[in-house]
């Protein structure tokens, strides 16, 4: 069984710049939720997908935006960078059953610098 | 909405001592998932344990249990017989038990130090 993998490990980036963050879910998952973490801070939530559809998002503006692939991997888009999204970008897959979902298994996650 | 506090923000545990982390929530929801997530300094979180809401029996996983008390919103993690590789930061977080945007609200969370 093939964990959730993320790529890039690490990238920077130049304000106003645009961005791209990939994400592979583990096998038999049909859900990708995107999380932000802040350095000493609890992840917060962007938004999740489900069956390639938005199925919620947080407080997020949005130059935020994703995609779901049909076989179930995921970007996350951010435009316009500002200083202030230097983060943790972590994806999160799990399986959803009649509308919910379960328990959340993390990839290791793209720490992006903005500059 | 909900919300997750960790009002410790560090602890430190001698190696093979028991250590107990807590967490108090914030919800109006009567069915929901509590969880703990370990982070190491390699930045993966992991999935510590769960626990259903409707459940009264306390979690247990090898080593770590809760302590769940719905009437108080507490859930309370226990580390027995601490080891070095339990050094991480502990996450606290909350799931709605149906429904769509099940996302996960994460505490602050706390640096778990084990001291050989």
């Amino acid at each position: 069984e093939t964990g959730v993998t993320q790529s890039p490990t690490h990238l920077i980036k130049t304000r106003g710049q645009q961005v791209t963050l990939r994400c592979s879910s583990q096998s038999g998952h049909n859900t990708v939720s995107w999380y932000q973490q802040a350095l000493g801070q609890g992840p917060q939530f962007i938004f999740q997908y489900y069956r390639e559809e938005e199925n919620g998002r947080g407080n997020f503006p949005p130059r935020f935006s994703g995609l779901q692939f049909p076989n179930y991997s995921s970007e996350l888009n951010v435009n316009a960078l500002e200083l202030d999204d230097s983060a943790l970008y972590l994806c999160a897959s799990s399986t959803s059953l009649a509308g919910g979902s379960y328990e959340q298994y993390f990839g290791p996650g793209t720490r992006l610098t903005v500059t | 909405a909900q919300t997750v506090t960790q009002s410790q923000p560090e602890m430190s545990v001698q190696e093979a001592e028991t250590v107990t982390l807590s967490c108090t929530y914030d919800t109006s929801e009567s069915n929901y998932y509590l969880f703990w997530y370990k982070q190491p300094p390699s930045r993966q979180m992991i999935l510590v344990i769960r626990q259903e809401a409707y459940k009264q029996q306390n979690a247990t996983e090898n080593r770590f249990s809760v302590n769940f008390q719905k009437a108080a919103k507490s859930f309370s993690l226990k580390i027995s017989d601490s080891q070095l590789g339990d050094t991480a930061m502990y996450f606290c977080a909350f799931m709605k038990h149906t429904g769509a945007n099940s996302k996960l609200t994460f505490g602050k969370g706390i640096t778990l130090s084990v001291r050989p």
